[in-house]
């Protein structure tokens, strides 16, 4: 079974430029999360989707973050401007929906982010 | 605020001694916790999970306990390898509900050394 796909694995740009990560889950589940990951901390959610729907954006910050899922598979996190504070390693994870009981995450390698 | 603590930044044990790593917790709504395992360079991998009708869970030489009255969970690998050397992220996360979408809250990571 093939895991969640991201890329590109590393990138590099100037503060103020804008970025785009993709993310393409694990077949079959309808779950999605965009998760940042800075250097010492653990990762911390900025987007979760249900198919194409937005359940939770609570901690992205909208002035600059936006991410889509179209078609309820694949994934863009856009980030525009950049910020220094932006580096990190952005962490896409999916998981299978049940009705009932929560289930594991799967995460992809990762992209890191670094900002000049 | 730090719903998720793993207060021991990092751990060093003997190959073939046990591991324990601690994790604490304050959302008295979390009912399902999992452990992660991250190498350099790669995403948090699925380790073990344990939900709150249980108080242990086992697989293979890891096992996963919940105390709830405590709301303290703790992993532990017996015996420890090498190839365990890692960052353990613990994470929690509430029912799926009018007020909670499952998501997956982490603790800061604890930074496993086995030495052979």
């Amino acid at each position: 079974e093939a895991g969640v796909a991201q890329s590109p694995r590393y990138k590099i740009i100037e503060k103020r430029q804008s970025v785009a990560f993709w993310c393409n889950p694990i077949s079959g589940h309808a779950t999605l999360y965009w998760y940042q990951q800075i250097l010492g901390q653990g990762p911390k959610l900025l987007i979760q989707f249900q198919n194409n729907g937005v359940v939770d954006d609570s901690q992205l910050p909208k002035d600059r973050f936006s991410a889509e899922r179209l078609k309820g598979v694949d994934s863009t996190l856009k980030i525009q401007p950049a910020k220094l504070e932006d580096s990190a390693v952005y962490l896409c994870a999916s998981s299978f929906w049940d009705r009932v009981m929560n289930t594991e995450a799967f995460f992809g390698q990762g992209t890191r982010l670094t900002v000049v | 605020d730090q719903q998720v603590k793993q207060n021991s930044p990092s751990l060093s044990v003997q190959e073939g001694r046990i591991s324990i790593l601690n994790c604490d917790y304050t959302n008295s709504m979390f009912d399902y916790f999992l452990w992660y395992k991250k190498y350099p360079a790669e995403g948090p991998t699925f380790l073990i999970s344990i939900s709150s009708i249980k108080d242990k869970n086992e697989d293979g030489r890891f096992t996963v306990f919940l105390n709830k009255s405590a709301k303290h969970l703790s992993l532990h690998i017996v015996p420890s390898q090498p190839g365990d050397s890692a960052v353990y992220f613990c994470a929690a996360s509430a029912k799926r509900g009018s007020s909670n979408t499952g998501k997956l809250i982490f603790g800061q990571g604890t930074t496993l050394q086995v030495k052979p």
